[in-house]
């Protein structure tokens, strides 16, 4: 069964800070793996979909690292802003076939931007 | 091309009534998932349908819950006797095909049980 971990649970960090966001699952065989971004009683925002095939995605100041056979993979947010603050949620697409296509989520790390 | 939709946004039922979400695929798309997302608790698999199909149930409660996507019309999950434990925020996705897609998701609705 695969189980998906996010680290840290919460994270408060000052304006302009780089930081790095963690995740880990334990079933390697994934078709690929999603950032999401979600802000406090709203739905889903996509960040970055990498692909088992792809070792990264970048988009704006933001980067994902996808390292398939370790299990884990980080989002990488350069120059924080306030307005970065939200809970991220890492997913990974299943791989094990027999019908099996939903997404395993981690519980997510809820992230505030201080000004 | 418009998104996912889901409604109604918001719900309120008494414990006892059924509770009917709708979700209406990106144009194009004809794989449908529904997750659910229980207050302080994580995103979690509930179904994957296709049109006409259920393909994979493996996330849905053994009773009270079903979901359809007839070959016209939005993807229906219905929940029988809701309990106040069914409150939720529940998000459709669609995607175009499985596997390598990318599943793009919903608004979400927003079940309270009273």
């Amino acid at each position: 069964k695969q189980e998906v971990t996010q680290i840290p649970a919460a994270l408060s960090v000052p304006e302009g800070e780089n930081l790095v966001l963690n995740c880990s699952f334990t079933d390697s065989a994934i078709y690929n793996l999603q950032w999401f971004r979600q802000d406090p009683g709203k739905g889903l925002t996509s960040l970055l979909l990498i692909q088992s095939s792809q070792r990264e995605q970048t988009s704006g100041r933001l980067n994902a690292s996808l390292d398939k056979s370790s299990g884990r993979s980080t989002l990488y947010i350069a120059a924080s802003q306030p307005g970065d603050s939200a809970t991220y949620l890492c997913a990974v697409r299943r791989g094990s076939g027999g019908g099996a296509d939903g997404l395993t989520f981690g519980k997510g790390t809820h992230l505030i931007i201080q000004p | 091309n418009a998104g996912v939709m889901q409604n109604p946004r918001h719900l309120v039922r008494r414990r006892g009534q059924e509770a009917r979400l709708r979700c209406s695929p990106m144009k194009g798309h004809s794989h449908v998932y529904w997750y659910r997302q229980l207050p302080e608790e994580g995103l979690k698999f509930m179904v994957y349908l296709q049109k006409e199909n259920i393909i994979d149930e493996s996330g849905m409660p053994k009773e009270r819950f079903s979901a359809e996507f007839p070959k016209e019309g939005p993807s229906i999950l219905r929940i029988q006797q809701v309990v106040r434990g069914d409150s939720a925020a529940y998000f459709c996705a669609s995607s175009s095909a499985a596997g390598f897609y990318e599943q793009y998701f919903g608004p979400g609705t927003r079940l309270t049980v009273t």
